[in-house]
């Protein structure tokens, strides 16, 4: 199975900076099927990003994804306070489904 | 409007059976997939497996084959998750997913999720 590793664990910034999680692929994703999500405190996941860089609809254009391969970037242009949350990464390119382990986003 | 509503919470003792429901609507429930997926108290998340309503047999997650069944009925617009005797390690939310499209497996559309309590 493909494990994905997210870093860093826990982010701490201001409202109005930028934001760069990382999510890291054991091996290659099959055509960059990889999604992001955002689970707010007491609240089911909230699709983000799929295929690493289509914003889902609905989704602000400050959240933008990157990346192929092994590598993938989702990145929070302009930081605000409602983006305290946890983010997760998960590829569907190959069975079983995985998801990374998350990364905290906290706002100072 | 495009929905999954998942019954309500659950407190079991340990060795008791479950079925956990999660009702579509607004979207025509035969089209998507619908997977469950399992989060553990201060935890991330895990996928248990998935199913397509116009099929027999679901998919399971190597780590939950054996564990739990998924079955759909399609009548009713309803995907089930059920145990047939709970441990204490079952103690989770449970999140029933809507796929996107086609066979692409990640979810735009979540239950607000299940928390099931299994203590003696």
């Amino acid at each position: 199975e493909i494990v994905l590793t997210q870093s860093p664990g826990t982010l701490s910034l201001s409202p109005g900076e930028r934001a760069t999680l990382s999510c890291r692929a054991s091996q290659p994703v099959n055509s960059n099927f990889l999604a992001w999500y955002q689970q707010k405190p007491g609240q089911a996941p909230r699709l983000l990003i799929y295929g690493a860089s289509s914003r889902a609809t609905g989704i602000p254009d400050r959240f933008s994804g990157s990346g192929s391969e092994t590598d993938f970037t989702l990145s929070i242009s302009r930081l605000a306070p409602e983006d305290l949350a946890v983010y997760y990464c998960q590829q569907y390119g190959f069975s079983p489904i995985t998801f990374g382990g998350g990364t905290k986003v906290q706002i100072k | 409007e495009v929905q999954l509503v998942q019954s309500g919470a659950e407190v079991k003792k340990p060795g008791e059976s479950l079925k956990i429901s999660c009702k579509a609507s607004g979207y025509s429930f035969t089209k998507n997939w619908i997977a469950w997926v399992r989060q553990m108290p201060g935890k991330g998340l895990e996928w248990m497996g998935i199913m397509y309503p116009g099929e027999s047999n679901a998919r399971y997650s190597p780590s939950f084959q054996g564990q739990v069944t998924i079955s759909v009925d399609k009548s009713t617009s309803t995907a089930y998750l059920q145990w047939s005797s709970l441990k204490a390690s079952d103690t989770a939310m449970y999140f029933c997913a809507r796929n996107a499209i086609g066979s692409q497996w990640y979810f735009d559309l979540w239950g607000r999720g299940t928390l099931v309590t299994v203590s003696s």
